[in-house]
């Protein structure tokens, strides 16, 4: 198994403009994380997908903030538009009912100039 | 769910047991303990979890005392390899909210 994969590995931007993350979890996987991890503020959940539908969202730090999982094998994480300080890296892991256990990829560094 | 508290930092030497305590004096009955860890500019990785009984696989050994109010994570033979954030957390059962604090800075000395 290929694991978690993300996509772009790098992504530098201007601010104002949008920016669109990408996860493929695990095959087989019903759970879907989106984190992001700065010096500051650590490692925080942003959302939680189960089947494909959002289950907490609280963490999303605003309206700019838009994630979606249209399907099993798919998310996207958007920001639009994009300021300096979502610069961060942003991890996005899978797990499946009764496992108990989170598979992070290996996540998204993203600069806002 | 209830928090924890781990020390900033720490050093072992290389061969020996690395020893990372952690704090989590409101655990409730029904919250278990997990242990992640980070290597530099990886996502994080899985070591172990536990209830209230001594745990103990491929990576690494956990120890909850007896009242749950704390825990330890042996690395029996620690490598350069292991130099890492460590990361405890815990967390009811199949709620699937993880919140990682800072976690304990492992450096491991050759």
């Amino acid at each position: 198994d290929a694991g978690v994969i993300q996509s772009p590995r790098h992504e530098v931007t201007e601010m104002g403009q949008e920016v669109t993350l990408r996860c493929k979890p695990i095959s087989g996987h019903d759970y879907l994380f989106w984190y992001r991890q700065t010096m500051m503020r650590g490692l925080e959940l942003l959302i939680y997908f189960n089947n494909n539908v959002p289950i907490d969202d609280s963490g999303m730090p605003e309206d700019r903030f838009s994630a979606k999982m249209p399907n099993a094998s798919f998310s996207t994480l958007k920001i639009q538009p994009s300021e300096p300080r979502d610069s961060a890296v942003y991890f996005c892991a899978s797990s499946f009912t009764g496992n108990e256990k989170l598979f992070f990829g290996s996540g998204t560094q993203l600069s806002v100039l | 769910d209830a928090k924890t508290t781990q020390p900033p930092s720490m050093d072992c030497a290389e061969g020996r047991a690395a020893n990372l305590p952690c704090n989590h004096s409101t655990i409730s009955g029904n919250e278990y303990v997990y242990w992640y860890r980070q290597i530099h500019s990886q996502g994080p990785q899985y070591i172990i979890h536990g209830l209230k009984n001594n745990e103990t696989n491929e990576m690494a050994s956990l120890i909850i005392t007896e009242d749950r109010k704390s825990s330890t994570l042996i690395l029996p033979h620690a490598t350069l390899r292991d130099t890492a954030v460590y990361y405890c957390i815990v967390i009811i059962w199949r709620t699937y909210k993880y919140i990682f604090g800072t976690g304990t800075r492992l450096k491991v000395l050759a």
